[in-house]
Parts: C-alpha cells; sequence; structure tokens
C-alpha cells in the first residue's frame, strides 16, 4: 500500500512569488492534515480537512496561506505572496478515523529567499 | 495550551544499551499519544499510538507506556542497535484532531 506522498520534495523561490504544495493521502483516508516546522522549532499544526470539508484551520498562520482539498482526495497548499518566514518543512499525514493513528509523508522543504 | 517537552534533548549510548526517552504534556485531557521516529531529511515514521485508556505498547523490541494522570510518556528501547540512531518525537492529540509535537530526543547509538 503506498504511503503519503508529497510534491515538491523541494521549492526554492523568491520572497514575493507563489508556491503550490501537493500531498496525496493514503487510499480511503479520510482525515488529511498540514503542519510545518520553521527552523529550530517543533512541528506545528496547520489545517486539518475530512473529506473535502476544513475542519479545523486554526494553526493558518495568515490569509497568505490556501488549503484545498477538492474532491476528497489530494490537497493543496499555496503560499501567495511567500514570505522569508515561511521557510520550512511542510509534513502531510493522513488518518482513516479521527482517533486513528497519523501516518505522514516525507516533507516539502521550502526555501524563501 | 498543550504544550509536550522531550527530556533528554540528545542521548548517545553504545550499542547494546537499553534505554528510555521521557516526554511529558501539561494537559492530561488526551485522546490518543503517538511516537515517531525522524531520520535526517526523511518524514515521520510512526512507531506506536496509545489510546488515552491504554498503559501501554508494544512493538519489537519498543515498549511504550502511558501515564494520563500524571501527564507522561516513556519509550524503552531495548538492546539498541546503530540503526535506531534518529529523532524520536511524541506527539498528542487532545479534543481537537490535531497533533501537538515536542521538539524530538535525537538518539545517536555508537557501534
Amino acid at each position: 500500500e503506498a504511503g503519503v506522498t508529497q510534491f515538491p520534495s523541494h521549492s526554492v523561490i523568491e520572497k514575493g512569488q507563489t508556491v503550490t504544495l501537493r500531498c496525496d493521502p493514503i487510499s480511503g483516508h479520510d482525515n488529511l492534515y498540514w503542519y510545518r516546522r520553521v527552523m529550530g522549532k517543533e512541528i506545528k499544526f496547520l489545517l486539518h480537512f475530512v473529506k473535502e470539508s476544513k475542519q479545523d484551520e486554526s494553526g493558518m498562520p495568515n490569509n497568505r496561506f490556501l488549503a484545498e482539498r477538492t474532491g476528497g482526495t489530494y490537497s493543496t497548499l499555496k503560499v501567495q505572496p511567500a514570505e522569508l518566514e515561511d521557510s520550512g518543512v511542510y509534513f502531510c499525514a493522513s488518518s482513516q478515523g479521527d482517533s486513528s493513528e497519523q501516518f505522514f509523508g516525507p516533507g516539502t522543504r521550502l526555501t524563501v529567499l | 495550551k498543550q504544550e509536550v517537552t522531550q527530556i533528554p534533548a540528545a542521548l548517545s549510548v553504545p550499542e547494546g544499551e537499553n534505554l528510555v526517552l521521557n516526554c511529558s504534556f501539561t494537559d492530561s485531557a488526551i485522546y490518543n499519544l503517538q511516537w515517531f521516529r525522524q531520520d535526517p531529511g526523511k518524514g515521520l515514521t510512526s512507531l506506536l499510538l496509545i489510546q488515552s485508556s491504554q498503559r501501554e505498547q508494544t512493538s519489537g523490541r519498543l515498549n511504550a507506556s502511558l501515564d494520563k494522570s500524571s501527564g507522561r510518556s516513556t519509550l524503552y528501547i531495548a538492546a539498541s542497535q546503530p540503526g535506531d540512531s534518529a529523532t524520536y518525537l511524541c506527539a498528542v492529540r487532545g479534543s481537537a484532531r490535531q497533533l501537538t509535537f515536542g521538539s524530538g530526543t535525537q538518539l545517536t547509538v555508537l557501534p
């Protein structure tokens, strides 16, 4: 069974540009989560989808971040415009039920110059 | 607000030694606790999930315990091997479905 996949693995962009990260959860997992780790800090929650609906987006830092999960399958996280402080590793995770084990993808390392 | 602390931040042991990693959390109203390992430049690999009603979980050489009332969990690794070298992360899930992570323990097992 394929795990959680994320694309791209690395992205280097200039401040002010737009970047879109993609996450494909494990097939059949209704719950999809986005987290990120910025330099030297703990991994922090961004938001949670149940199927195509945003269940909790309390961790989204500001309105430059937009997440979507059309059709309840893969999800995208767009940062527009990117700022220097957005640099970090963005992780996606999925789970079958909301009390179930969360499985993480390999992450996307975002560098904003 | 839930806070998760992991001690020690780094640990170096000789191969074959048994070791314990510690995790503490401030809010005991948790749904479950998950232990992960992260290898350099890689994603998180789930090791063990303990539901709030459970006291421990075992997988191979790994044993995780949970004492919800005191806000503590330990990860016991038996007969450590160089391949166990990684960062170990503890994360708790409260009433919101998100995980709150500790900063991790970086383990090095010396051959």
